[in-house]
């Protein structure tokens, strides 16, 4: 069964670096699906932050495109997530999750499992 | 971006009832279209996975209908613990987008 644990800094001070990492268990980093985050938050729903492909290249949520920095370690078999210039709008609950794909063009995907989630806070 | 637009934003029911979530994309997304319960405090859980596929081990009195821009997620018969948000989302093209959510209550 593949798990996945977030973990991190619950605190951040505004305008600092989110570092968050996800490690996996139960599946390889090397395996093909692509490594994901979403983030929840009150005021903005569930949002979508980007993904990392098994070979390395990403694909970033435009809204935050110029912040984020996504990379993978497969020697640790866990992905991070780096957040630059955070400020009180990206208090939320940040998630890893697996994305899935079947065929089709596009190729259909779904997001399973979901790590459980850590609340990241951005106060001074 | 593609928005997502489900309706109701809540709805109270009774163990038993028939209940029907709407969601409605801004474009087109063919069956690009997944579906997920979340419960407080925990993480969402995928239900339903291109527009009608039940994800294993989630019961058959839950089922997804649609096609296009309009889509649907029907519990058949509630149960207590179905009592949850429930979320779609498009996977058709990134950046992915969810709904806003219904609130599934018990009346």
């Amino acid at each position: 069964q593949v798990q996945l644990q977030e973990s991190g800094p619950g605190l951040v001070r505004p305008s600092g670096t989110l570092s968050l990492t996800c490690a996996v268990s139960g599946a390889s980093l090397s395996d093909v699906y692509c490594w994901g985050w979403v983030r929840q938050s009150p005021g903005k729903g569930l949002e979508w932050i980007g993904k990392i492909y098994p070979a390395g290249s990403v694909d970033y949520n435009p809204s935050l495109k110029s912040r984020v920095t996504m990379s993978m370690d497969k020697s640790k078999n866990q992905f991070s997530l780096d957040v630059r210039s955070m400020t009180a709008a990206d208090t939320a609950v940040y998630y890893c999750v697996i994305e899935r794909f079947g065929g089709g063009t596009p190729a259909i995907n779904w997001f399973d499992p979901w790590g459980q989630g850590i609340l990241v806070t951005v106060s001074s | 971006d593609i928005q997502m637009t489900q309706s109701p934003s809540s709805l109270s029911a009774s163990v038993g009832d028939r209940v029907t979530i709407t969601c409605r994309a801004s474009q087109s997304i063919s069956r690009y279209v997944n579906w997920y319960q979340q419960k407080p405090g925990k993480a969402p859980k995928l239900v339903i996975y291109v527009t009608s596929i039940l994800q294993n081990g989630v019961p058959a009195r839950f089922s997804g209908s649609g096609s296009g821009t309009d889509f649907t997620l029907t519990i058949s018969s509630l149960q207590p613990e179905d009592f949850a948000t429930y979320y779609c989302q498009q996977s058709y093209i990134t950046p992915f987008t969810f709904g806003q959510g219904t609130e599934l209550k018990i009346k």
